[in-house]
């Protein structure tokens, strides 16, 4: 089952706006992490946010995590065509054996 | 460092017919696991593997899918007999582990995948 949904499904800006995707789960985690997928490619892994911690940045992304709302966000600043991709949130449950549930992403079209 | 080498690519068969998919994870890396990716969705476990035994294949199709890891290497997943809804990218993926709750050891490579197209 997907416990990640992600909002929007596709999101299209231009090249220089930030772009913001959102992830809403259900149950309890230990840390929620972001990929990215390119076309035709596997997923990267971009950060991970532990579940005691309500923000963090990493270069141009900056996370957030709402354990009270079940909720996360990320944002990619002053976005880059090379940045058009996929996008999936994963949740590590509480109580799982270190598996990834997987949202059914927010596919991002940076235009040049 | 090498990363997750998948074969082969691209794979169409026809319904009914077996195929197989071999992933060779990160070195050192002691959890493997593999995905069903569908068009336009994320990916779903099928097997997670730590070392050569199976942690989880709760939603592995067992009446069709098979997956050994016999070395705690390297691992293939297998379709016998392929039907129509199983065309997908299949995605091996690996992480160092032993699972931490709050580590980064559950960071997950993966390969570029293998797509199926089942005609």
């Amino acid at each position: 089952s997907q416990q990640g949904e992600e909002d929007p499904q596709a999101l299209s800006i231009q090249e220089g706006e930030n772009a913001t995707m959102n992830c809403s789960y259900k149950t309890s985690i230990n840390n929620l992490q972001w990929y990215r997928q390119n076309s035709g490619r596997g997923l990267v892994h971009l950060i991970l946010i532990r579940s005691n911690e309500r923000e963090k940045h990493s270069g141009r992304l900056r996370v957030t995590l709402d354990t009270s709302k079940k909720s996360s966000s990320l944002l990619i600043t002053a976005s880059r065509a090379a940045d058009t991709a996929s996008y999936f949130c994963a949740t590590d449950r509480f109580g799982s054996a270190r598996q990834l549930t997987f949202g059914s992403g927010t596919q991002l079209t940076v235009l040049p | 460092e090498a990363g997750v080498a998948q074969s082969p690519r691209y794979k169409i068969i026809e319904k009914r017919q077996s195929v197989a998919f071999w992933c060779n994870p990160i070195s050192g890396h002691a959890t493997l696991y593999w995905y069903q990716q569908i068009l336009g969705q994320g990916p779903k476990l099928l097997i997670q593997f730590q070392n050569n035994g199976v942690v989880d294949d709760s939603q592995l199709p067992k009446d069709r899918f098979s997956a050994e890891r016999l070395k705690g290497v390297d691992s293939t997943l297998k379709i016998q007999p392929a039907k129509l809804e199983d065309s997908a990218v299949y995605l091996c993926a690996s992480s160092l582990g032993p699972p931490n709750p709050l580590g980064a050891k559950n960071i997950q490579y993966f390969g570029a995948g293998t797509r199926l197209s089942v005609l």
